[in-house]
């Protein structure tokens, strides 16, 4: 148990479909990210946010929506999303990038999806 | 642009017998370095890290690496493995001149260990 949670663990949706995830954070810290894990390739990262504040998107399409409403929680909604969309969705948080290069960041299970 | 490597998709190695996972990277400037390991259906756990000093770092599990800056590697290491080590290993690097955020994964190394 890392602290950070993450629901649903699996979703099936339709590509017309509206969706959402979910992870929260227990350990008090500042930044969260969200990444895409799919089949044998590297870990790609999507978003980053850094006390509520967007600072990093990495070139996501905007079917890929993030919310981060505070410290604590952060969304990602998902609309009209591609059979290729397929993948593990993670997220992480980490104490604060506010300089610190060093910080180890911890991970939920992740929200395996399914576009069918 | 800095990268890292896992040149091997898959080590296999007999329980009790070292292993060594491999992993290359590039930066400019000082690297700041990480292990993660994955278990099926989770998510990544934090191995260990290396920022500075002592070039061999020790970590979870009985886990070591060494950073080694002339040959711009960072492998992951363990005397004696065990078949709970079997799992999905990341290494992972940040450059202290890019943003914080953007840490680079590589692409996983699949350790086997057999009893």
């Amino acid at each position: 148990e890392t602290g950070v949670t993450q629901t649903p663990r699996h979703l099936v949706m339709g590509m017309t479909n509206k969706k959402s995830l979910k992870c929260e954070q227990h350990l008090g810290h500042n930044a969260m990210y969200w990444y895409k894990q799919s089949a044998k390739k590297p870990l790609e990262l999507m978003f980053v946010y850094n006390f509520k504040e967007q600072t990093e998107n990495n070139s996501v399409p905007s079917r890929f929506s993030p919310e981060c409403p505070n410290s604590s929680h952060l969304f990602l909604h998902l609309h009209t999303l591609q059979p290729e969309d397929s993948a593990l969705y993670l997220c992480a948080s980490s104490q604060g990038t506010s300089g610190l290069y060093q910080e180890t960041q911890y991970f939920g299970p992740g929200t395996r999806l399914l576009v069918l | 642009a800095q990268s890292v490597a896992q040149p091997e998709d898959q080590v296999n190695v007999a329980e009790g017998n070292p292993l060594t996972v491999k992993c290359t990277y590039s930066v400019s400037g000082n690297p700041y370095l990480f292990w993660y390991v994955q278990y099926p259906n989770r998510g990544l756990q934090f191995l260990l890290k290396y920022i500075t000093g002592d070039n061999l770092v020790k970590g979870s599990y009985g886990f070591e690496a060494e950073f080694n800056k002339s040959q711009t590697s960072f492998h992951l290491k363990k005397p004696s493995a065990l078949v709970s080590d079997s799992a999905l290993y990341f290494c992972a690097v940040r450059g202290m001149d890019s943003s914080a955020s953007k840490i680079i994964f590589g692409s996983g190394t699949r350790l086997s260990i057999r009893p």
